[in-house]
């Protein structure tokens, strides 16, 4: 059952960089669209919510395509902190349960 | 400091032992949940309760139980444990349910040998 894909990565990118990380879902029904971050051996955090006009929060923009059922974060001008990996997590409709994507891990090299 | 705890924060038993992860919250939310995460995995929803009398089971609930003693409090059993529930548990908390920001524990690392 692979509900939400996304590409493991690593993503290798130097700083300054723009990086792009994509990821599918399977249910149409769903209306809950995030990205979390998850740091080395550390909790999730809400890096952002995904809403259906897009959204910005600084160097991070997230896209939402219903249509294709994949969701987007653009990173820009990346930093050495930005080093993570990043969770793209879908709920099931209404007031389902969240599903989490495996992550895409992302280096940021100097 | 921090608004969800978890303790322990590493543990290590045998196989056949009761375990018991607790978790607590100043955040005065009402839904809880706990999570375990396998390397190439991600997270999956073990319980969850949506206040103190209501409990609902996830994707992988056989092998756990769950109290929810308090609004603050929602406790994670393993009654007999085994090597296969080796893994990173999180509890976390939400406002409003599965539409909204969920604020995650710090993890407890736990290892069934």
């Amino acid at each position: 059952r692979k509900e939400v894909e996304q590409d493991p990565g690593p993503f290798n990118v130097p700083e300054g960089a723009t990086v792009a990380f994509n990821c599918t879902y399977s249910n149409s029904a769903s209306q809950s669209f995030f990205w979390y971050r998850q740091d080395c051996r550390k909790e999730p955090k809400l890096l952002m919510s995904v809403y259906s006009s897009g959204n910005e929060d600084g160097r991070f923009t997230a896209q939402l395509n219903r249509a294709s059922q994949y969701i987007s974060l653009l990173i820009r001008d990346s930093k050495l902190s930005d080093s993570a990996t990043y969770l793209c997590v879908v709920n099931g409709g209404g007031n389902t349960p969240l599903v989490f994507g495996k992550g895409t891990r992302l280096s940021v090299i100097a | 400091d921090a608004d969800v705890t978890q303790t322990p924060r590493n543990r290590i038993t045998k196989t056949g032992k009761r375990i018991m992860l607790e978790c607590s919250q100043t955040k005065g939310h009402d839904r809880m949940y706990w999570y375990r995460q396998d390397p190439g995995l991600g997270l999956r929803l073990i319980y969850y309760s949506f206040d103190v009398k209501d409990i609902n089971k996830g994707e992988i609930s056989d092998g756990y139980s769950v109290s929810r003693q308090a609004q603050a409090k929602f406790s994670l059993s393993l009654e007999s444990a085994i090597p296969n529930q080796t893994a990173l548990y999180f509890c976390a908390t939400s406002l409003a349910g599965f539409t909204d920001t969920q604020y995650f524990g710090p993890g407890t690392r736990l290892t069934v040998l």
